[in-house]
């Protein structure tokens, strides 16, 4: 059974342009969330979704950050005109039901100069 | 402001010894306890749950929590060098909220 998959692993964006993150959750996972890891920082919840609903975003930013779990395909999370405070790991965890435990994707590392 | 607190270390033990990690929560309806292990530019990986009050253990690692004193907490006995990485305590309000976490406690053994 597959794990949480993301890509990329790494992303390196300029100022201004826009970052797309992509994660697939565990097969049979319906629950997908984001959350961001600055540097000597615990993750930061952003976004939880499930299939094409937005279930909570109280802990991602108004602007700029957009966030899609769509019927078919990964769940996105986009930045758009990124800037240097963007740059951290970007994780995302799936769960089979809303309660139940979250297992963590190997993240995406963005980096933006 | 649900808050979830933890030493940052780096907490020392040597190789064999007991390692405690501790985590306080504010929210005293807090329903779900999580332990996850992070190796440094690695992925959380969760070691343990708890929901109820007293001990659960599973292997080298017990999880202790005490909902009368909002604490939670990880015992890793006989700690090995390859359990040296940041513990995270994550902590569950209700079924439907997101996971709130600690900073994290470093833990380092020493062979």
């Amino acid at each position: 059974n597959a794990g949480v998959m993301q890509n990329p692993r790494h992303l390196v964006r300029r100022r201004g342009q826009e970052a797309r993150l992509r994660c697939s959750p565990m097969k049979g996972h319906s629950h997908v969330y984001w959350y961001r890891q600055l540097p000597e920082e615990g993750l930061k919840f952003m976004v939880y979704l499930q299939k094409e609903n937005i279930i909570d975003e109280s802990g991602m930013p108004k602007e700029r950050f957009s966030a899609e779990f769509p019927k078919e395909g990964p769940s996105i999370l986009r930045i758009q005109q990124v800037v240097r405070g963007d740059s951290a790991a970007y994780f995302c965890a799936s769960s089979p039901y809303v309660a139940d435990t979250q297992y963590f994707g190997p993240g995406t590392r963005l980096t933006v100069l | 402001q649900k808050e979830v607190e933890q030493n940052s270390g780096p907490l020392s033990v040597p190789e064999g010894a007991i390692a405690s990690l501790n985590c306080t929560y504010s929210d005293r309806g807090s329903q779900s306890f999580f332990w996850y292990r992070q190796y440094s530019g690695k992925s959380p990986e969760l070691i343990m749950f708890i929901y109820s009050n007293g001990d659960k253990e599973d292997g080298r690692f017990t999880a202790q929590l005490n909902k009368a004193s909002q604490y939670v907490s990880l015992l890793i006995r006989d700690s090995q060098p390859s359990d040296s990485a940041t513990y995270l305590c994550a902590v569950k309000i209700t079924g439907n909220t997101p996971l709130v976490f600690g900073k994290g406690t470093r833990l380092s053994v020493i062979a």
